[in-house]
């Protein structure tokens, strides 16, 4: 099982809709969760970080984390075709710091 | 701030160089740095955990002889991938943590083409 997962995608939504991408974490010892945009033949920039259940807002993002059910979240309201990327989701543990595959979004204008 | 750079951003050069790349924390130290591979359409490969002062930690598969990881201060590590050959070919990013639990901060990547 690894120790972080999220579905690849590919993810599509239309411009203004709400973008939706979820992520499972297996080690309950995990502490704090990020947030990480991709785009294509970049590195990875860090959009958000949660260390607390429920829901933590940013702009047109919300992160939202349910430690109980080992579930992260990543809301992007008002969707444009710049979010168009792949959505890194992390989770530290101590040291160890761990990452998803990404999940794909495509915005359709 | 947390910024990260990391250069050069693109290397060619012949098979069987050495090369080498820099990463620098500009304005945090960072406890740990990690070094990352990926090819075209794949998802981020960690190749080695490097804390300042310490020896890396190489992921299983990955060549220490090969891939020389230096973590000589709390701002600066380098890779050098030594002899490289065609197959080496890939994006090479690293990447900064301030402290356990904080988040990775990423540079911008070095692009390596090995002929």
């Amino acid at each position: 099982q690894k120790e972080v997962e999220q579905n690849s995608g590919p993810l599509s939504v239309p411009e203004g809709a709400i973008a939706s991408l979820n992520c499972t974490y297996s080690d309950r010892g995990s502490q704090s969760f990020f947030w990480y945009r991709q785009y294509s033949g970049k590195s990875p920039e860090l959009i958000m970080f949660i260390y607390s259940n429920g829901d933590k807002e940013d702009g047109r993002f919300t992160a939202q984390l349910n430690k109980a059910s080992q579930y992260v979240s990543l809301l992007i309201r008002d969707s444009q075709p710049s979010d168009s990327a792949t959505y890194l989701c992390a989770a530290a543990t101590g040291n160890q710091f761990y990452f998803g595959t990404g999940t794909s979004l495509t915005v359709i204008p | 701030g947390a910024v990260v750079s990391q250069h050069p951003s693109w290397v060619i050069c012949k098979s069987g160089t050495s090369v080498k790349i820099e990463c620098r924390s500009l304005d945090f130290q960072a406890t740990t740095m990690f070094w990352y591979r990926q090819f075209p359409k794949q998802s981020l490969m960690l190749m080695a955990t490097s804390n300042e002062g310490s020896k890396a930690t190489y992921e299983q598969g990955v060549e220490k002889d090969k891939f020389l990881i230096n973590h000589a201060s709390l701002t600066l590590s380098t890779l050098t991938v030594t002899s490289a050959h065609p197959e080496d070919s890939s994006f090479y990013i690293c990447s900064a943590r301030q402290g356990v639990y904080q988040p990775q901060h990423f540079g911008d990547g070095t692009r390596l083409s090995i002929l």
